[in-house]
């Protein structure tokens, strides 16, 4: 079966600890997304790749950083640098970038701070 | 800038009863619109989309009509069920906004028996 898979499902970081989110996806697409969602509210771009070996921040992209070394994979690490990082966490792919195309979101990583 | 703008919820109902989630949005240039249905603890899922003025999308009994006179994109249902219950989510692409989605804040559902 085709779709996006996130690991973990709940993740624990203690202060100053960096960690990093996975984001795997087998439906072939070039574009992948991280979004934040906190509660009561919608979700917030934090970075966005359009094709491998490129990516380009979104609205909120401070004290996270990403990586994009295959075409499948799209790896979020929340730094020590961002100091309210408790959220829910959904990773997005599209097949490309144009405007009608649709994103397909992953089930998601809770994000919690010790 | 690009905005979405959803009723305030929580929405509850009964069972038969119509559901109307009401979706207004401010974009330059001639967004797409998306609905978004999100389960407790789950990703999100894409409900139903409208890519141009006067677009009808539908799915599941679910539907929206892209207004562009009326800058809006109402969901609507005419007999909602138990299994509906969750939280419903419009959005918008347009072409200046780099193929981000842009998100309302999200309208919860609950539909009694």
């Amino acid at each position: 079966d085709g779709g996006i898979t996130q690991s973990p499902k709940y993740l624990f970081r203690k202060e100053g600890q960096n960690v990093t989110l996975s984001c795997e996806q087998n439906l072939n697409h070039d574009a992948m997304y991280w979004y934040r969602q906190d509660p009561g509210q919608g979700l917030r771009l934090i970075y966005y790749s359009q094709i491998v070996n490129d990516f380009q921040k979104g609205d909120i992209a401070e004290g996270y950083s990403v990586s994009r070394e295959k075409k499948e994979s799209f790896p979020l690490t929340v730094t020590s640098a961002q100091k309210n990082p408790t959220a829910f966490y959904l990773c997005a792919s599209s097949i490309g970038d144009s405007l009608q195309e649709t994103q397909y979101f992953g089930p998601g990583t809770r994000l919690l701070v010790l | 800038g690009n905005s979405v703008t959803q009723m305030e919820g929580p929405v509850t109902l009964s069972e038969e009863a119509f559901l109307t989630i009401n979706c207004t949005y401010t974009a330059t240039g001639y967004p797409s619109l998306f609905w978004y249905v999100q389960y407790p603890g789950e990703g999100l899922q894409l409900l139903l989309k409208a890519t141009k003025a006067d677009d009808k999308g539908s799915n599941k009994g679910f539907e929206a009509t892209y207004r562009k006179e009326t800058t809006s994109f109402h969901l609507e249902k005419g007999s909602v069920q138990v299994s509906d219950s969750a939280v419903y989510f419009c959005a918008l692409r347009s072409g200046t906004s780099y193929g981000k989605l842009t998100f309302g804040q999200g309208t919860i559902l609950t539909v009694h028996p």
